[in-house]
């Protein structure tokens, strides 16, 4: 069966700590990851896609993730975060016939 | 236009109340989505319309019932609702099967009380 696994659940750092949220998925086909950001009571904003080619991906607010085919991972970094990175993030995958494959979500909080 | 519009964006109702959610999208998208989300969950998938015809209904409750008027809007109306109802209500969109991506709406705050 799909799945996609976030393996820390809650990750407290300090202001200009580097991030790094584990994603890894299990799909047999051609992946589509993706990383969502949650801020506290707003809607789900795609921070980064991948589809194929260079697997190291930029997306916005300075996030970067590395496709790893060989690892099944996709992982969330960032050199320094701010106060403004807290939020929950979400991996996904798309799977087959419209449908995104959810990780549990890691909640970040960043102490100013 | 990059935005998926939801309204109402809290909704209180009893559970023997008639309601609905709407939601639209100018972006020619033309997959619609809704999902549910609890809280500190990933949302669920609910329906899934395609070029406005219902693709995917993952077996949810005869009391939501999506409807696509066209291929701008999506409403989901709600009836004989139970309090485990309350939750988070999503509406996406994608350009096709959602390869680039799917973009939320801010979501609609449902309470049943």
């Amino acid at each position: 069966a799909q799945s996609v696994s976030q393996h820390n659940h809650h990750v407290i750092l300090s202001e200009a700590a580097s991030l790094e949220l584990g994603c890894n998925y299990s799909y047999g086909g051609t992946v589509n990851l993706f990383w969502y950001v949650q801020y506290p009571g707003q809607h789900l904003q795609l921070l980064l896609k991948y589809f194929s080619g260079d697997p190291l991906v930029k997306g916005i607010k300075g996030f970067e993730a590395e496709f790893i085919k060989s690892k099944f991972s996709f992982n969330l970094r960032k050199p320094s975060v701010q106060w403004s990175d807290t939020a929950e993030y979400f991996c996904a995958v798309r799977g087959s016939n419209y449908q995104l494959i959810w990780g549990a979500g890691t909640k970040l909080i960043i102490k100013p | 236009d990059t935005e998926v519009t939801q309204t109402p964006k809290h909704l209180v109702m009893g559970m023997t109340n008639k309601k609905s959610l709407k939601c639209e999208q100018h972006m020619g998208h033309r997959a619609m989505y809704w999902y549910k989300q609890k809280a500190k969950k990933p949302p669920e998938l609910m329906f899934v319309y395609s070029y406005e015809k219902l693709s995917i209904n993952e077996s949810v409750p005869s009391r939501f019932s999506p409807e696509c008027p066209n291929s701008s809007l999506l409403n989901l109306h709600l009836h004989a609702l139970q309090p485990e109802d309350s939750a988070l209500y999503l509406c996406a969109s994608s350009q096709g099967t959602g390869v680039d991506g799917y973009t939320f709406g801010s979501g609609t705050r449902l309470t049943v009380v």
